[in-house]
């Protein structure tokens, strides 16, 4: 069955500390991976997906398919990073998410 | 652009009744998909719906249902609320198919049932 878990339910950090959000995924095929923010009073939105190799907010996140993971991290936490990160998976043709649980990060002065 | 709209904002309804949920997606997105979110179970998948038609549907009771007309609009409804209905429901569009990337959310539905 695809899973997608996240094993920290709360992450705190200082600021500048380093940030890294756990993520695991069980898939036989090749999904596609994403990592979702939300923000304090804001809607769920798209941070980065694997397949863009892309760099958001300071944000990176490795597709390791051996370890089944997509860790996401960033060098120097800032206050602002505070928020609820989910990790997704989607396969194929189709539109449907598979959230994990959540992490919310939470990043102290 | 206008982003998803998602109607009414908040909703309390009494056990035993029925709901109707409403969801305008972006202007030119086709695919419609709906999530119900909890704090114990998080965001789980209810359906998906592209050109009017359901291309796929999550594990919830029949009691859950959707559809969605030919302006993409799409409305989900749940019949016999029980407690553990209570949740926010969010709508998710995105231009067709495949594109779970290009999913932008809705503020979301808080129904809370008594």
């Amino acid at each position: 069955a695809q899973r997608v878990t996240q094993p920290e339910k709360l992450l705190s950090v200082f600021k500048g500390a380093p940030v890294e959000l756990k993520c695991n995924y069980s898939y036989s095929g090749s999904p596609e991976l994403f990592w979702y923010v939300q923000y304090s009073r804001q809607r769920l939105q798209l941070l980065l997906r694997h397949i863009s190799r892309e760099s958001i907010k300071g944000f990176t996140a490795d597709l390791n398919k051996g370890e089944t993971s997509f860790h996401l991290k960033k060098p120097f936490a800032q206050e602002e990073d505070s928020a609820m990160y989910y990790c997704a998976l989607t396969r194929g043709a189709t539109n449907k998410l598979i959230f994990g649980t959540g992490t919310l990060l939470a990043v102290q002065p | 652009k206008a982003g998803v709209t998602q109607t009414p904002r908040y909703l309390i309804k009494t056990r035993g009744q029925q709901v109707t949920l409403s969801c305008s997606p972006i202007s030119g997105h086709r695919s419609v998909s709906w999530y119900q979110q909890t704090p114990g179970q998080g965001l789980q998948f209810l359906f998906e719906y592209f050109s009017e038609t359901q291309r796929n549907k999550g594990n919830f009771p029949g009691r859950f249902s959707g559809r969605q007309f030919s302006n993409s609009r799409s409305e989900m409804n749940v019949s016999t609320l029980e407690l553990g209905d209570s949740a926010l429901y969010l709508c998710a569009s995105s231009l067709g198919a495949g594109q779970g990337a290009g999913y932008t959310f809705g503020s979301g539905t808080r129904l809370t049932v008594v």
